[in-house]
This record gives structure tokens, sequence and C-alpha cells, in this order.
């Protein structure tokens, strides 16, 4: 199984909401992310968990709340989001095991409309 | 044809032909590169790594090299068929921070 799955495929949600994105993947992968793509632009990090803990938080704003409940899991909670907050997140997972980088599988996405 | 990466981002080419991306680095301390495709609508799919301590690799129909003094990373597709179609991305990392340049579309004409 070298899958990453990302659920919801496909979110709209208005700014008084509170919605959760969810990313799970049974690898055995320490090393789990959060990025957001915008239109024609490249995934931007935004969260880095190593070993159920935050190990990079790229200062995004704190209506977007990382949480990784346990070393499959992947969560992003949502509140009251902006329009322009409206992007694919992509979830991707490594070995993050030890210094030596190895490559991160990636998710299809949620894309999220902020209406 | 050749793509500058950051300065021209899109690349098109004929069926057959040898595509060449480029793409220019930051990061000194990284130690792992990356390329990745995208197709519209989907996750970015690992095409080919390399490690600093390598200046060139190669996979089917894909090569990459890297040049570590001017920081600069290039993928090469051979016999470029229109699958091929997509974004393509670099990545540089050093240990979880992989960071992502600004991508090439590629186009095939048949």
């Amino acid at each position: 199984d070298t899958e990453v799955t990302q659920t919801p495929k496909h979110l709209v949600m208005g700014m008084t909401n509170k919605k959760s994105l969810k990313c799970e993947q049974h690898m055995g992968h320490r090393a789990m992310y959060w990025y957001k793509q915008k239109a024609k632009k490249p995934p931007e990090l935004m969260f880095v968990y190593s070993y159920e803990k935050l190990s990079i938080n790229e200062s995004v704003p704190s209506r977007f709340s990382p949480e990784c409940p346990n070393s499959s899991l992947l969560n992003l909670h949502l509140h009251a989001l902006q329009p322009e907050d409206s992007a694919l997140y992509l979830c991707a997972s490594s070995l993050g095991q030890g210094a030596r980088s190895t490559e991160a599988f990636f998710g299809q996405g949620t894309r999220l409309t902020v209406v | 044809g050749e793509s500058v990466g950051l300065h021209l981002p899109t690349l098109s080419v004929q069926e057959g032909d040898n595509s060449i991306i480029n793409c220019a680095y930051s990061n000194s301390a990284s130690d792992y590169f990356i390329w990745y495709k995208q197709e519209s609508g989907k996750g970015p799919q690992f095409i080919i790594d390399i490690r600093s301590n390598m200046d060139k690799r190669q996979g089917q129909r894909v090569t990459v090299l890297l040049n570590k003094t001017v920081k600069h990373l290039s993928l090469q597709i051979a016999a470029t068929q229109p699958g091929d179609s997509a974004v393509y991305f670099c990545a540089e990392t050093p240990g979880n921070d992989m960071r992502f340049g600004a991508g090439t579309r590629l186009t095939v004409k048949p």
C-alpha cells in the first residue's frame, strides 16, 4: 500500500463554518506534511509532523490548526477561513526516520472553496 | 527545447523529441532533490530523485542532473510522449523540510 488518502475530495464552506480535512497513510511513514497549492503555483509548505510532533510551522494563520492523533493520521482543522484560503490542500508523507531524506508520497488533495 | 524553469514556465515539444526542464534551487544545505509530475486535479507524483553526493541519475526515459556549484537541477525526458504533458516541479530538502520550485508546464504536441 503506497497510498496517501485524503478526505473529502471537495469541500465548500462558509466563512463562519468549522470543518476538518483528513489524511491517512499506512506505509509506516513517520513524517507527514500539509501543503497549500493555489492555481498555477507550486505547493507551499504549511506544517510538518515528525513522529507525531509538530516540527515545522510556516507561520500559518491560527485559523488553520493541524493535529496528528497517531502515526497514520493527520488532520487539518479549519475555522473562520477567508475566501483567499480557497486552494488545493495536499497531504504527504515520507519515511522520516533518521536524517536521511526520502521521497514524499502525496494524496490527491482536497479542493477547498470558501464562500 | 529547453526551459529555463523559473523564467520560462512553459515548454512545448513535439512527440518523440527530448525535453529538458531546468530548476534553480536556493538552499545550500539541501542534500536531496526530487522531481515531481503533477497532472490536472491530482497530487504530485514522484518521478526521480538524486542525492547531493551524485551529479547524475538515470531512470526509465528520465535523467536528472545536479550541479551543486551553481545550485541547478535539470530533468531530461527522452522520447517525450503525450502522457508526459503535465506540470513538473523540482523539490529540495534538508531533512523533512521539503520546498518546491516554481514549476514548468510541459505540453507535448502529437
